[in-house]
């Protein structure tokens, strides 16, 4: 079974923190995907990467960066966390390469993010 | 913008009934995709059915599309308790860059 592990599953920063967050997939998938999930709101798409070093922006990439340095890990960074991004973050992979489709996406626990 | 809209918002009935879930969205797509996500955890995938299937099947689920009406339907027959979550569809946009686009889900309850 494929494995995406988020490093925490429960976070709480101070504003103005440079917040890292950590997600490692198992399975040699290439696609990697960084969203955040709000009530109400489904899932927006913050980043994703379709191989290591290369990144494209989702929908909210204001105020996030992210890194793929290896093909199983994409970081995500708030570089200087606000109240706003309080909210479940959740990263994903997929198998596919970026023109294949019709792969499912392979989900982390998430992690819940709490900016005071 | 959200092109997946799930109809109902929540559901709650008893177990053993069946629960069906909708989805419409706006554009033409490749395929639709559902998940199943239990509370405060990650999404599981559960059905993806491409755009030349009419109807698809996995167990007690049992998901149809129809393009015409840009619309897809969840069946979960013979409901359980552990099938009490949050259900999404999610669209991969045809000419889009893969960039799935998510409904704000349906909270699916079922009573004991």
């Amino acid at each position: 079974d494929v494995k995406v592990t988020q490093s925490s599953r429960y976070l709480v920063k101070r504003t103005g923190e440079k917040v890292f967050l950590e997600c490692v997939q198992d399975m040699d998938h290439e696609n990697m995907f960084w969203y955040r999930q709000d009530p109400g709101l489904g899932l927006r798409l913050i980043y994703f990467s379709y191989d290591v070093k290369m990144k494209e922006k989702g929908d909210i990439p204001e105020g996030y960066s992210v890194s793929r340095e290896k093909k199983e890990r994409f970081s995500l960074i708030l570089e200087s966390a606000s109240t706003n991004q309080t909210s479940m973050y959740l990263c994903a992979s997929s198998p596919a390469g970026r023109a294949v489709r019709n792969s499912p996406l392979h989900f982390g626990n998430g992690t819940r993010l709490t900016v005071t | 913008s959200q092109q997946g809209e799930e109809d109902p918002q929540a559901l709650s009935i008893q177990e053993g009934e069946n629960a069906t879930m909708n989805c419409s969205y706006k554009t033409s797509i490749n395929n639709l995709q559902w998940y199943r996500q239990n509370s405060g955890r990650g999404l599981v995938h559960l059905i993806l059915i491409r755009s030349n299937e009419r109807e698809k099947h996995s167990g007690r689920l049992r998901v149809t599309l129809d393009t015409s009406k840009k619309s897809s339907s969840l069946l979960i027959t013979a409901s359980r308790a552990a099938d009490t979550a949050s259900y999404f569809c999610a669209t991969d946009v045809k000419d889009s860059n893969y960039q799935l686009i998510w409904g704000a889900g349906t909270k699916l309850i079922i009573k004991p």
